[in-house]
């Protein structure tokens, strides 16, 4: 199972909207509404951010939104904060396995 | 609290095995899929096996036949053997839960065991 596609790397100002892209297959992220994202920063826990495309857990910062069309995911952070800089991954459902994760995305915040 | 707490990890050389462990608090574990997710020093999170409530397994093509994923539900814990340890297996490893009828997320996360493979 190829592991699905996000950017290296995204940067943004604080205040700043930044969005990653998360590019998968019509058998995955195409196929069903089973997309998530976590952050990760480094040394500690990853953290879910969404799921099921869209929505948020308790306690995750509306600033967080989630997306999906076709066979590409986005995870939008609105007014960009300095504790949001950390690694990304998205992940999604498969016709042949559970979970597959993205490479991860490494957001810097300027 | 949900709380997972890994342990197991350590060196090893390759081709030898070693049994991860995973003892989970705070929720009432046989209700509940598991994961266990790897990240190889400087690269991704890589989802490594998971479990049903029902004992269900499932692996990726990289450890298929070499780790074996288990739960011992009276003990409130998951465990993960792997044998025929390469280089590459050398990650830390997190146990994650995924909630009720959701196999394809994790919403609760461990801190990692370290495991190294190497001579």
């Amino acid at each position: 199972q190829s592991a699905l596609t996000q950017p290296a790397s995204v940067s943004g100002s604080p205040g700043q909207s930044i969005t990653i892209s998360c590019t998968g297959t019509s058998s995955d992220v195409g196929a069903y509404d089973y997309v998530s994202w976590y952050q990760h920063h480094p040394g500690k826990a990853p953290k879910l951010m969404i799921y099921e495309v869209s929505n948020r857990p308790s306690g995750v910062s509306n600033r967080f939104s989630g997306s999906k069309s076709g066979n590409t995911a986005s995870l939008t952070i609105s007014g960009l904060q300095a504790e949001d800089e950390a690694d990304y991954y998205c992940t999604s459902y498969t016709s042949s396995s559970p979970v597959v994760f993205g490479g991860g995305t490494k957001l810097t915040v300027l | 609290e949900v709380q997972l707490v890994e342990s197991g990890g350590g060196l090893v050389q390759p081709g030898g095995s070693l049994r991860l462990s995973c003892a989970a608090s705070g929720f009432t574990f046989s209700n509940y899929d598991m994961h266990w997710v790897r990240q190889v020093p400087g690269k991704g999170l890589e989802w490594v096996s998971a479990i049903g409530t029902t004992g269900d397994t499932y692996y990726p093509g990289s450890v298929k036949g070499r780790f074996t994923i288990s739960r011992e539900d009276p003990k409130n814990s998951l465990y993960l053997q792997m044998n025929s340890l390469r280089a590459g297996d050398t990650a830390v490893y997190y146990c994650a839960r995924a909630p009720k009828y959701s196999i394809h997320y994790c919403d609760f996360w461990g801190q990692g065991t370290l495991v190294t493979v190497s001579s």
